[in-house]
């Protein structure tokens, strides 16, 4: 089993819609967790950083942390075409080492 | 733009052969990271350099070496390579040494070998 697990999807929804994004993971040393976006053929950048449980809100993005069910969330509200890209989670234990270890991401696709 | 800088961009060679790749931090940083992405695997993480030393090591294979310079650029020497070698190779940068906190990656290297 893969530290952290994700759908690759695609994931296809129509402009406007409401979008989640998930990933589970098996350490439950991970305290910090963040969403990287990754246009094609472009680097990831970072869209959201979170420290332990809780929702974090960002404009159109929320992302949401259960520790107790070791599972993340990001929500997408009004997608865009623009957000079409792969969204990958990523994770990191304190304590020791830090090294984000990331998710194989999900293909995003909004369609006009 | 991130500020992390890659060269070069693409890479296509032979089995067996060697190659560098090179990164800029971004202005500032200290940190930098080398992560492998490919189709089935994902992203990733094979060495972390900071200020000149090497801070933590993850699935890099005894063929790569990496190294960080006064000037803390980095290169990634990948040697002997194996046509499983093909991938996107990312370079990250951070301020800080403990891999905590936001990673700038650059636009990767894309090496093909045949």
């Amino acid at each position: 089993q893969k530290e952290v697990e994700q759908d690759p999807g695609p994931l296809s929804v129509p402009e406007g819609a409401i979008v989640s994004l998930n990933c589970t993971y098996s350490n439950s040393a991970f305290q910090y967790f963040m969403w990287y976006r990754q246009y094609s053929r472009k680097g990831p950048e970072l869209l959201m950083y979170t420290y332990s449980s809780g929702n974090k809100e960002d404009g159109r993005f929320t992302a949401q942390v259960d520790k107790s069910s070791k599972y993340i969330s990001l929500f997408i509200r009004d997608s865009q075409p623009s957000d079409s890209a792969t969204y990958l989670c990523a994770m990191s234990a304190s304590g020791g080492s830090y090294i984000p270890t990331f998710g194989r991401g999900t293909s995003l696709i909004v369609h006009p | 733009d991130s500020g992390v800088t890659q060269t070069p961009k693409h890479l296509i060679t032979a089995t067996g052969q060697r190659v560098t790749l090179r990164c800029s931090p971004r202005s500032g940083d200290l940190s930098v990271y080398w992560y492998q992405q490919s189709l089935d695997q994902g992203l990733q993480f094979l060495i972390q350099y900071y200020n000149g030393e090497e801070r933590a090591k993850g699935n890099i294979l005894e063929r790569f070496s990496a190294q960080q310079f006064p000037d803390l650029h980095s290169e990634l020497n990948l040697s002997s390579l194996e046509l499983g070698d093909s991938a996107l190779y990312f370079c990250a940068s951070s301020v800080a040494g403990d891999g905590g906190g936001e990673l700038f990656f650059g636009e990767g290297s894309r090496l093909t070998v045949l």
